[in-house]
């Protein structure tokens, strides 16, 4: 199994707060992505960083891919309702893309 | 979106009965995917597919069969149906394989199986 750990597993913050969210693995990724799912729909690709230590940005979104290839973080500022949903990341398999379980935000007006 | 049609959107099946569920795309995409999505486990592979007739089998392929005999349909068989098979089942598409290829989603067939 292609373990990949998300944390936290829930978070809920206020409109205008910072927040940073994290995916992890024992093992090294060739290429990393992240996705965002809202109710009733599927995921929505966000961005794939494929190099260690791959800063993108997109809007107020930070995504960090780390050094050793292991790791990766989405960073969101000033959070508003509309980030509101399931933040997903993925690594790819041979065949596959294999998926965290998410961090599930919440953005209180 | 991006092209993929999920149905039915939403089902109530009992135990024991066969279910087939239809993913159509308009974006003549070679890979296509069955996952299904429950809390806790995330997203899981059921079975993909690689071309037209040509499909294997994901990590949770047990109780599920597919088929794809054109380019734009993929179609998941629960073949006799169960309570853990009760969840939220995605349809996905994507133009290549592995790295740097990104999977579009259908909007899903939520399933209750009683």
């Amino acid at each position: 199994t292609q373990l990949l750990e998300q944390s936290p597993q829930f978070l809920s913050i206020q409109e205008g707060e910072n927040l940073t969210v994290y995916c992890n693995s024992s093992s090294v990724f060739s290429s990393l992505q992240w996705y965002r799912q809202e109710p009733g729909e599927g995921p929505v690709l966000l961005v794939t960083v494929v190099t260690g230590g791959e800063v993108k940005k997109l809007k107020r979104l930070t995504f960090q891919f780390g050094d050793a290839r292991k790791d990766s973080s989405l960073h969101i500022t000033a959070a508003q309702p509309g980030d509101t949903g399931l933040y997903l990341c993925s690594r790819t398999g041979a065949n596959n893309l294999f998926f965290g379980t998410g961090t599930r935000l919440t953005v209180i007006p | 979106d991006a092209g993929i049609t999920q149905s039915p959107r939403h089902k109530v099946t009992e135990t024991g009965t066969p279910v087939t569920l239809r993913c159509h795309q308009t974006e003549n995409h070679r890979y296509m995917y069955w996952y299904r999505q429950d809390p806790g486990h995330g997203l899981r592979l059921i079975h993909y597919s690689y071309g037209v007739k040509d499909t294997d089998k994901g990590e949770v392929s047990d109780g599920y069969s597919v088929s794809r005999s054109k380019t734009e349909d993929f179609l998941l068989t629960l073949e006799s149906a169960t309570s853990s098979q009760t969840s939220v089942y995605f349809c996905a598409i994507s133009d290549g394989a592995g790295t740097n290829s990104p999977l579009h989603f259908g909007n899903g067939t939520r399933l209750t199986v009683t």
